[in-house]
This record gives structure tokens, C-alpha cells and sequence, in this order.
């Protein structure tokens, strides 16, 4: 399986931040590769896919960025709705596989 | 506005088999080529993949669930339905049903996910 690390774990931060979550895939995976947001008892929310492409109805605040194993989530100015855990997941191989999870909180 | 649904019961006794089935309204399964799934979050921890399955009926498993899972489609009802035998305190955990985002691909990303529900496996 492919293993998907996600760094830092927890980051705390304000309304206005830039924020920079990353995920490093064990081995390469192109641009196979999508965020989602997920918030405390609900189901996550698919942010980002193939790596860059933003999903429809997201806003233009959140940005993905990379290839092979190593990728970024950015959101350029946090806002108060954004306060949740965010997860990748790589679609490059059988079985899919999600990273572990960053929570984003209030600083 | 397409929309899924999970349901069944909400707690399992061990060794006995989990049963769900997902609901989609506002798109049919039959006339869409897409691949439809099942993935689970144990309380406080991450998600993990458990199947897909096509509108044909062709399945694809996570291969640490392949012996317990079975994945199937009723396309009459507009439903897709998930078994998961010999249940232990391990798979207690929110499951969830999505469509996979791409259409015909059974690697893909998953959008959208029903709301949800929690199965506790407890005597």
C-alpha cells in the first residue's frame, strides 16, 4: 500500500494566516492526489483533486500544489470556517489511501 | 442535486455481520458510469477505503477487508449495499457511502459522501 504522510499534525493559527499543510506519498503517485475538509461530525468535504484542481463551489482561497510524492495544501488567508481537519488521499493504486489527518486550530 | 444516504443498525454484536445500504436520490445509478464506495473512520481517527463497486456489479476491495466484505448494487432501488462478516471492536466506526468523482474510473477522488452513521460492534 501506499503509505501518505501528512505534516504537522495540529498547526494553530488566526484568521488572516496563510496556512501550508504538506503530504508526501511513499512512492510516486503523479498527480493522483485530492484534499478534503472535514468538521466535527460531518462527512469530509472533497477541496481539491488531481493535485491542483479546484472542486466546484470551493473557494479561490484554497490552493493544491505538486507531483511524484511530495504536495501542499495552501489556504492564503484562513478564515473562521476553515477551522477543521483536513486529509489527502492518493488515487494513483489499489487501495486507496488517505493521510492521517492535520487539524487546523484557532490560535 | 445528486444526494446518498446511509442506513441500518446502528449496533452489531461481535462476530456477527455489519449490514448498510446507501441510498442515492437525485441521479440514478444504472444510467450514470459511475463507481460507487464505502469508506470508514474509526471514532477520533482517520478514513479508510473499504470497496467500490460499478453500476454493473463489478467490485473492487481493500485487500485487509477482501475476506470479510461484500459490496453489492440493486439498481431497481437505486441502492448499494455493504457486508462486513465476523465484526470485532475494531470496525466500530462511521461509515460512509460517495460516488468516485471521475466518471468510470474506480481510482478516483470521492464526491459526494452521504451524512454518515456510526455502527458500534458491542455484546
Amino acid at each position: 500500500d501506499i503509505q501518505m504522510t501528512q505534516s504537522p499534525s495540529s498547526v494553530s493559527a488566526s484568521v488572516g494566516d496563510r496556512v501550508t499543510i504538506t503530504c508526501r506519498a511513499s512512492q510516486g503517485i503523479s498527480s493522483w492526489l485530492a484534499w478534503y475538509q472535514q468538521k466535527p461530525g460531518k462527512a469530509p468535504k472533497l477541496l481539491i483533486y488531481a493535485a491542483s484542481s479546484l472542486q466546484s463551489g470551493v473557494p479561490s482561497r484554497f490552493s493544491g500544489s505538486g507531483s511524484g510524492t511530495d504536495f501542499t495544501l495552501t489556504i492564503s488567508s484562513l478564515q473562521p470556517e476553515d477551522f477543521a481537519t483536513y486529509y489527502c488521499q492518493q488515487a494513483n493504486s489499489f487501495p486507496q489511501t488517505f493521510g492521517q489527518g492535520t487539524k487546523v486550530e484557532i490560535k | 442535486q445528486l444526494q446518498l444516504q446511509e442506513s441500518g443498525p446502528g449496533l452489531v454484536k461481535p462476530s456477527e455481520t455489519l449490514s448498510l445500504t446507501c441510498t442515492v436520490s437525485g441521479g440514478s445509478i444504472s444510467s450514470s458510469s459511475y463507481y460507487w464506495g464505502w469508506i470508514r473512520q474509526p471514532p477520533g481517527k482517520g478514513l479508510e477505503w473499504i470497496g467500490s463497486i460499478y453500476y454493473s456489479g463489478s467490485t473492487y476491495y481493500n485487500p485487509s477487508l477482501k475476506s470479510r466484505v461484500t459490496i453489492s448494487v440493486d439498481t431497481s432501488k437505486n441502492q448499494f449495499s455493504l457486508k462486513l462478516s465476523s465484526v470485532t471492536a475494531a470496525d466500530t466506526a462511521v461509515y460512509y457511502c460517495a460516488r468516485l468523482l471521475a466518471a468510470a474510473a474506480v481510482l478516483s477522488w470521492f464526491d459526494p459522501w452521504g451524512q454518515g452513521t456510526l455502527v458500534t460492534v458491542s455484546s
